[in-house]
């Protein structure tokens, strides 16, 4: 299996904060890798796939990028709607792997 | 718009088998990989396994040994059944689709909004 670490595991921000979540594959999956938002209670909602392309629908203020086998997802002038935990998944091998998550709080 | 939704027992005894289907209306069930994922409280997202409406099967290693996944595409309906439970397997279990896009590109578009089954005797 490919092991992703996502960092950190929770972070505080305010409204209006850029933060950035990490994630790293244990070995290549070229820029196939999605982001997901999860708030409790509700299903996980698809951000971010293929590393950077944005689902319809999903705000321009999440943004997603790769280098080597790093990733990570910005998001700019954090909202309210915003905080919730945030996973990483990649879809390089067939046995599919998410990161631990990252819960964003508010400060 | 594709609506899933998961049912079955929200209780199992411990060492019996936890048996969900998930109800995919709104959309056709063939021509998909259809994902089973869960949650166990605290703790972040697993997953459990994905399939093919035409047979191919993928399941988590650590769970291969206990783990069944089927489809009803009469019924369009899918299944999960997962063998010798224990507490450990405690969770909210989700269904997803997975749309494939070109080589390995694909993404979990739509989702059941979970159930949760406890195993406590």
């Amino acid at each position: 299996d490919i092991q992703m670490t996502q960092s950190p595991s929770s972070l505080s921000a305010s409204v209006g904060d850029t933060v950035t979540i990490s994630c790293r594959a244990g070995q290549t999956i070229s820029s196939y890798l999605n982001w997901y938002q999860h708030k409790p209670g509700k299903a996980p909602k698809l951000l971010i796939y293929n590393t950077s392309s944005l689902r319809g629908g999903v705000p321009s203020r999440f943004s997603g990028r790769r280098s080597g086998t790093d990733f990570t997802l910005t998001i700019s002038s954090l909202q309210p709607e915003d905080f919730a935990t945030y996973y990483c998944q990649q879809t390089y091998t067939n046995i599919r792997t998410f990161g631990q998550g990252t819960k964003v709080e508010i400060k | 718009q594709v609506l899933l939704q998961e049912s079955g027992p929200g209780l199992v005894k411990p060492s019996e088998t936890l048996s969900l289907s998930c109800s995919v209306s709104g959309g056709s069930i063939s021509g998909y990989y259809w994902t089973w994922i869960r949650q166990p409280a605290g703790k972040g997202l697993e997953w459990i396994g994905r399939f093919f409406t035409s047979g191919s099967v993928y399941y988590n290693p650590s769970l291969e040994n206990r783990v069944t996944m089927s489809v009803d595409t009469s019924k369009n309906e899918l299944s999960l059944r997962l063998i010798s439970v224990t507490a450990a397997d405690t969770a909210v279990y989700y269904c997803a689709r997975e749309v494939s896009l070109y080589g390995y590109s694909s993404y979990l578009d739509y989702w059941g909004q979970g159930k949760l089954v406890t195993v406590s005797s």
